[in-house]
């Protein structure tokens, strides 16, 4: 099974901060990483599908970048409605794993 | 618009069963690959399972912590697809969210939507 590994596992961040997090891939994955974002209480929701193509209806705000094994999500300038934990997941092969999670709150 | 609407869960002794359910509308059912995704609490995701369309052979495909104990089935007539959940452990406790698999070019995908979700606790 591939491993997915994310750092960092919180982090703290003012309104208007750019924040990146990153993700690891135990084998190269190719671009074949996604990003979901889920909200306390809620069902995840992807963000970014195929390393770097923005959901439709997400804002611009969030982007990703990578391939192999090392990826990277990044929003450029952090709004209250982005406090959510955040997940990468691997679609290359079966089990389609996940990360353990980035949990983004306010200073 | 496209919904999942997960039931079935509730509380349930170690080595007991529980059956799933979930509800799609808004989209060809027949056609969709579907999956099943848990979240144990407070921790993180969790693959379960998934089940092809049966125009793709109908085949499943299951986690190793879960293989021989949860089944995924469809019944593409009333648009529902099943996890059977036997001998259930302690650690099968989570919430259980159904997705679809949507696949983009050269053979990637992602999973959207996602239903809200149904809270399997397995306890004594």
């Amino acid at each position: 099974d591939i491993q997915m590994t994310q750092s960092p596992s919180s982090l703290s961040a003012s309104v208007g901060d750019r924040v990146t997090i990153t993700c690891r891939a135990s084998q190269s994955i190719s671009s074949y990483l996604n990003w979901y974002q889920q909200k306390p209480g809620k069902a995840p929701k992807v963000l970014i599908y195929a390393a770097s193509t923005l959901q439709s209806g997400v804002p611009s705000r969030f982007s990703g970048g990578g391939s192999g094994t090392d990826f990277t999500l990044t929003i450029s300038s952090l709004q209250p409605e982005d406090f959510a934990t955040y997940y990468c997941q691997q679609s290359y092969s079966t089990p389609k794993t996940f990360g353990p999670g980035t949990k983004v709150d306010f200073k | 618009e496209v919904q999942l609407v997960e039931s079935g869960g509730g509380l349930v002794k170690p080595g007991g069963s529980l059956r799933l359910s979930c509800a799609a509308s808004g989209f060809t059912f027949s056609n969709a690959w579907m999956t099943w995704v848990r979240q144990a609490p407070g921790k993180g995701l969790e693959w379960v399972g998934r089940i092809k369309s049966r125009s793709d052979g109908g085949t499943t495909d299951y986690a190793a912590p879960v293989k021989g104990r949860l089944t995924i089935s469809r019944d593409d007539s009333k648009k529902t697809v099943y996890l059977q959940m036997n001998s259930l452990k302690t650690e099968d406790t989570a919430v259980y969210y159904c997705t679809i698999r949507r696949d983009y070019g050269s053979g990637g995908n992602w999973f959207d939507p996602w239903g809200q979700g149904t809270l399997v606790i397995v306890s004594s």
